[in-house]
């Protein structure tokens, strides 16, 4: 059971270059989450999935998409990468949503 | 206006001693959840505590207590007995509805 798992987990980029981050869980957990996290920010929500199939926007989308097209993997992608998308990106995961929130070991990147 | 409040950036407490993180939120709704994170340097979150709007006793694990006051709307981290390995940046979190609103830390230092 290896919980919540990121790839990758460092990553440096030039500006407009475009990649993905992968999320997987193997708890079964029906929601999804992707946050984002700066210094003195605490982390803030970029987008989650309720659920298969599902995604919604959270409190900063801007610049990022997501998929969902398997329970266990949540997609956030970046098409045009910027340097203020430099940041440190943790993915979450919840049996439902009163529950608490497992979270993987971060991805670091760096848009330069 | 910030759904949660953390208003000390950094503490300090010697080792063995209790220490208090505040946290204050702001919400209308009735039915809510509060969380407590622990985030040490290697940078993953770890969960630590839930307290739900209509639990009637303080949410207890282990060295980690929450000393919720409903009327005051603060939901503060009491850590008993504080050890080295209690250093760390601690997060109150609230879940209004589905995702989670996360306040911005406060760094704690365990002094041997």
């Amino acid at each position: 059971n290896a919980g919540v798992t990121q790839t990758p987990k460092f990553r440096v980029l030039k500006t407009g270059q475009s990649m993905t981050l992968l999320c997987a869980q193997d708890m079964n957990h029906e929601y999804m989450y992707w946050y984002r996290q700066d210094p003195g920010m605490g982390l803030r929500l970029i987008h989650y999935s309720v659920g298969e199939g599902t995604t919604a926007k959270g409190e900063v989308p801007d610049g990022y998409n997501v998929s969902r097209l398997k329970k266990q993997n949540f997609l956030l992608g970046l098409e045009s990468a910027a340097p203020s998308q430099t940041s440190v990106y943790f993915c979450a995961s919840s049996y439902q949503s009163p529950d608490t929130q497992y979270f993987g070991p971060g991805t670091r990147l760096t848009v330069l | 206006a910030q759904k949660i409040t953390q208003t000390q950036p950094g503490m300090f407490v010697q080792e063995k001693e209790a220490v208090t993180l505040d946290c204050t939120y702001d919400t209308s709704d009735q039915s809510y959840g509060l969380f407590w994170y622990k985030q040490p340097s290697s940078g993953e979150m770890i969960f630590l505590i839930y307290q739900g709007s209509y639990d009637e006793q303080n949410a207890t694990e282990g060295r980690y207590s929450l000393n919720f006051q409903k009327a005051r709307k603060s939901a503060n981290l009491v850590i008993s007995a504080s050890q080295l390995g209690d250093s760390a940046m601690y997060f109150c979190a609230m879940r209004e509805g589905l995702p989670l609103v996360f306040g911005k830390g406060t760094r704690l230092s365990v002094i041997a």
